[in-house]
């Protein structure tokens, strides 16, 4: 168990549908990030996040975004859904804002698009 | 621009047998790090190691060892005597400035 939380952890949904993803970071972790898996794209950052502030973009649409709260929590929102956007959608943490720190990743939330 | 290339798609063994997944990266950076990654068929990622450029040594863990060596920039992950529960998909990622860049995976199959 990494200590990074995400719910939920399985959506379907239809196209043109707006679904919203939740991610806890560990204890102590101040950078989240953001990242899609899909069989034919791999593994990409999205995004990431530092203490409320964004501090990296990645290959993130314009019908996502994100936003990091004073809890630390973060939720990825994803709008005008396609069947494209049918992914894995993982949550990483870290305790520094630098992408040489380790990130420990969530569970991942599996969104369907129908 | 920074790459990681892990061209074995997938390898299969069994259990038991050594196995060696490889790891080519290119960066311009002279200082970096490396990460390897395992993500298991229940499909969480998990960290397996963080190496930066400055320290050539192969790190030993448990069953799990690395090379990396800079002349050839290759990061290489070897297991001793595999096991079932090591079948999974392993990657290695590298830092570019603002992001994460993952090689594209390594599907290991340990069979008994």
């Amino acid at each position: 168990d990494s200590g990074v939380t995400q719910t939920p952890k399985h959506l379907i949904t239809a196209t043109g549908q707006r679904v919203t993803l939740r991610c806890s970071p560990r204890s102590g972790d101040l950078s989240v990030y953001w990242y899609q898996q899909s069989l034919d794209q791999g593994l990409q950052f999205l995004i990431q996040y530092y203490n409320g502030e964004e501090r990296a973009k990645g290959n993130i649409l314009e019908r996502f975004s994100a936003q990091q709260f004073p809890d630390l929590h973060s939720e990825l929102n994803l709008s005008s859904l396609e069947l494209g956007d049918s992914a894995l959608y993982f949550c990483a943490s870290s305790v520094g804002y630098s992408f040489s720190y380790e990130q420990y990743f969530g569970p991942g939330t599996r969104l369907t698009v129908t | 621009a920074q790459k990681v290339t892990q061209a074995q798609t997938e390898i299969s063994v069994v259990e038991k047998e050594d196995v060696t997944l490889d790891c080519v990266y290119e960066t311009r950076d002279t200082t970096y790090y490396l990460f390897w990654y395992k993500q298991p068929p229940s499909g969480e990622l998990v960290f397996l190691i963080r190496r930066n450029s400055f320290d050539e040594q192969n790190e030993i863990s448990g069953r799990y060892s690395w090379n990396f060596q800079k002349s050839t920039s290759s990061f290489n992950f070897t297991i001793t005597a595999s096991q079932v529960v090591d079948s999974a998909v392993y990657f290695c990622a590298l830092p570019e400035g603002g992001k994460l860049i993952f090689g594209q995976g390594t599907e290991l199959s340990v069979k008994p």
